[in-house]
């Protein structure tokens, strides 16, 4: 089955600066990659997602970045603010039927004031 | 429709005892998903339904597991014999897609201790 897997596990940066989350993925086949922000407590949210068909996409102060190629995508938070402080997962779909998104181990970020 | 409904929020039962758990999707929602997250790791993947059908089942999701979506809008997940392994919040996650797991909306978990 497809693996995810998401570098660093804890990320910490000053207020205003950008955060940035890799994620890598083993199955080529995969072709939807979606991310989630989870806060204490709530269940995870979808911040943006991407499709193979596409390498960027971009919602206001967040965009994803995908390389097929090297199987590895990335979610780009610019201009943090204290309540982007958060776990951030990624996922990945093989969209043949299967509906199950595979999970990375997620991130905590933290915004520092 | 305020999104995804879980019950309880939280549930401590002693080991070996059954529980059942609640989701409520978004109404208009014809897939519903359970996943189970343990403490510092990502949702896991346990079944599926397309309306009342259950078309897919993890090997997470042991015999001591069952889940029900009898009328294609609420669902039930159910711990027969708890054991403390079982401990962790289990999620449930709608959407209206097809042909893909597009656009899922969770809902805030059932946390399960088991003691």
């Amino acid at each position: 089955g497809e693996n995810v897997e998401q570098h660093p596990s804890t990320l910490s940066v000053q207020e205003g600066d950008s955060a940035v989350i890799k994620c890598t993925y083993s199955d080529s086949a995969s072709n939807y990659f979606p991310w989630y922000k989870q806060e204490l407590g709530k269940g995870p949210q979808l911040i943006i997602d991407i499709r193979s068909n596409v390498g960027e996409k971009k919602d206001q102060r967040i965009a994803v970045t995908l390389n097929k190629t090297a199987k590895h995508f990335s979610l780009h938070i610019t201009e943090t603010q204290p309540e982007d402080s958060a776990v951030y997962f990624c996922a990945a779909s093989l969209n043949y039927g299967n509906n199950r998104l595979a999970f990375g181990k997620g991130n905590q970020v933290v915004v520092i004031p | 429709d305020t999104g995804v409904s879980q019950n309880p929020r939280h549930k401590i039962t002693k080991r070996g005892q059954n529980v059942t758990f609640r989701c409520d999707p978004i109404s208009e929602h014809n897939r519903l998903y359970w996943y189970r997250q343990t403490l510092g790791q990502g949702p896991e993947f346990l079944t599926y339904f397309q309306n009342e059908a259950q078309l897919e089942k993890s090997r997470l999701l042991s015999d001591r597991f069952s889940a029900e979506r009898p009328k294609g809008s609420f669902s039930t997940l159910e711990i027969q014999r708890t054991e403390q392994g079982d401990s962790a919040m289990y999620l449930c996650a709608s959407s209206s897609h097809e042909g893909g797991p597009y656009g899922y909306t969770f809902g805030s978990g059932t946390r399960l201790t088991v003691v």
